[in-house]
């Protein structure tokens, strides 16, 4: 299995506050993903990096921001955290892109914004 | 209408059948198509790509169809093992990668 970590695996948190989300990869990829799973929808992408301090945003990006300061680490943050954020987050990682199709997931991140 | 559409099941099939899941594309544009499966409560995981002259691995058969935009999967002899949620995926460009809802099997024996 790839090694990613993501932390914490389950957060329960009121409206309102910051959250931060951690994705840690001992890959050395390059490409790192966060994404959203809600019912109904799929996974969502809302960021991804391409490279130390490069991101861009993704579909459902609004409301949150990434940072990623170092190739293994990949934050998300909710700066003030909605009952609509309510959600599984997933982080991925690829070598190549998604050109390759190939991502892999970390186990999830289940958020409960109250 | 979203991007990519697929029927969410449940299909519901004995061990031993053939199943099979059909996914729709809306972006003529696409570029790269694949199947992922998802355990419950588990991350997803790339069961296979699918390539334009179709390909096998195994029991797991995929189609592209480019004219009609849509993606098959064909299980054959299902296992109780293959009880998942298949997900179709579809790669538009630059790092926009496109999963549709998932379609749910359960094998019962």
């Amino acid at each position: 299995d790839a090694g990613i970590t993501q932390s914490p695996r389950h957060k329960v948190t009121e409206t309102g506050t910051p959250v931060t989300l951690r994705c840690h990869q001992t890959e050395n990829h390059r490409y790192m993903y966060w994404y959203r799973q809600d019912p109904g929808h799929g996974l969502r992408l809302i960021h991804y990096s391409y490279g130390v301090k490069d991101t861009d945003k993704g579909e459902v990006s609004d409301g949150y921001s990434v940072s990623r300061s170092k190739t293994e680490d990949f934050l998300l943050t909710l700066e003030s955290a909605t009952s609509s954020q309510t959600s599984v987050y997933f982080c991925a990682i690829s070598e190549l892109g998604v050109d390759t199709g190939e991502l892999f997931f970390g186990e999830g991140s289940r958020l409960t914004v109250l | 209408r979203k991007e990519v559409e697929q029927d969410p099941g449940p299909f519901n099939v004995p061990e031993g059948a053939t199943v099979a899941f059909n996914c729709t594309y809306s972006n003529s544009a696409s570029q790269s198509f694949f199947w992922y499966r998802q355990d419950c409560r588990k991350e997803p995981k790339l069961l296979m790509s699918v390539y334009s002259s179709g390909n096998e691995d195994g029991r797991f058969t995929a189609q592209l169809n480019r004219a009609s935009q849509y993606i098959s999967l064909l299980i054959r002899d299902s296992k109780l093992s293959d009880s998942a949620t298949y997900l179709c995926v579809v790669n538009l460009n630059n790092n926009d990668m496109r999963f549709g809802a998932g379609t749910r099997l359960t094998v019962k024996p």
